[in-house]
């Protein structure tokens, strides 16, 4: 089946200006997270919805990043106001819940962002 | 805070033999641990994950072994081949279904 998708796959903008970024999830799953990867470093937790449940923001690292998640599957994540060190790969995951186990996260290609 | 630690950023091993990546994590409450690769441009793909009950899950060429004494988990690959070569993340979690605390990943590189 279809995996997750997001888009576009590479952003090129100016400082200061507003940026969207688009996932679509695994149809069926409830979960969906949002984490980055800067250059050579790791990847880092920024945000997770879980079905109606409030999200969980803890890792996003200032007010200028939100993210909602429409109808319980489409989710955008929008970084206001963009600074240089925002340059990313941003990626989106989704999982199931359906009980037992943990639930592995599946991810998507990525949104490469490069602030100028 | 690196909760999650891959101390190694890059490994080279030759064709056939075996390769193994090790984590360390410092926080106990971490109840499930998984691996990912991932290849240049594309996301993180799922590989094999463990509970924190058990200490050894394997799955085909790929073995995961954890010792919650040492907080150190390892993945083994037997044997490697060419088409192993990519980044590993080993990642923990701290309930079901929750955030993933990555590590910084380790480059393999398996030579013909």
């Amino acid at each position: 089946g279809a995996g997750v998708s997001q888009s576009p796959s590479n952003k090129v903008t100016e400082k200061g200006k507003d940026v969207e970024l688009r996932c679509d999830p695994i149809s069926g799953h409830t979960a969906l997270y949002w984490y980055r990867q800067s250059l050579g470093q790791g990847l880092e937790f920024l945000i997770y919805f879980q079905g109606n449940s409030a999200p969980d923001k803890s890792g996003l690292p200032s007010d200028r990043f939100s993210a909602e998640r429409t109808g319980g599957s489409v989710s955008t994540l929008t970084i206001q106001r963009t600074q240089q060190e925002d340059s990313a790969v941003y990626l989106c995951a989704s999982s199931s819940t359906l009980a037992g186990g943990v639930y592995e996260q599946y991810f998507g290609p990525g949104t490469r962002l490069t602030v100028t | 805070d690196q909760q999650v630690k891959q101390n190694s950023p890059s490994l080279s091993v030759q064709e056939g033999r075996i390769s193994i990546l090790n984590c360390d994590y410092t926080n106990s409450m971490f109840d499930y641990f998984l691996w990912y690769k991932k290849y240049p441009a594309e996301g993180p793909t799922f590989l094999i994950s463990i509970s924190s009950i058990k200490d050894k899950n394997e799955d085909g060429r790929f073995t995961v072994f954890l010792n919650k004494s040492a907080k150190h988990l390892s993945l083994h690959i037997v044997p490697s081949q060419p088409g192993d070569s990519a980044v590993y993340f080993c990642a923990a979690i701290q309930n079901q279904g929750g955030k993933l605390i990555f590590g910084q990943g380790t480059e393999l590189s398996v030579k013909p």
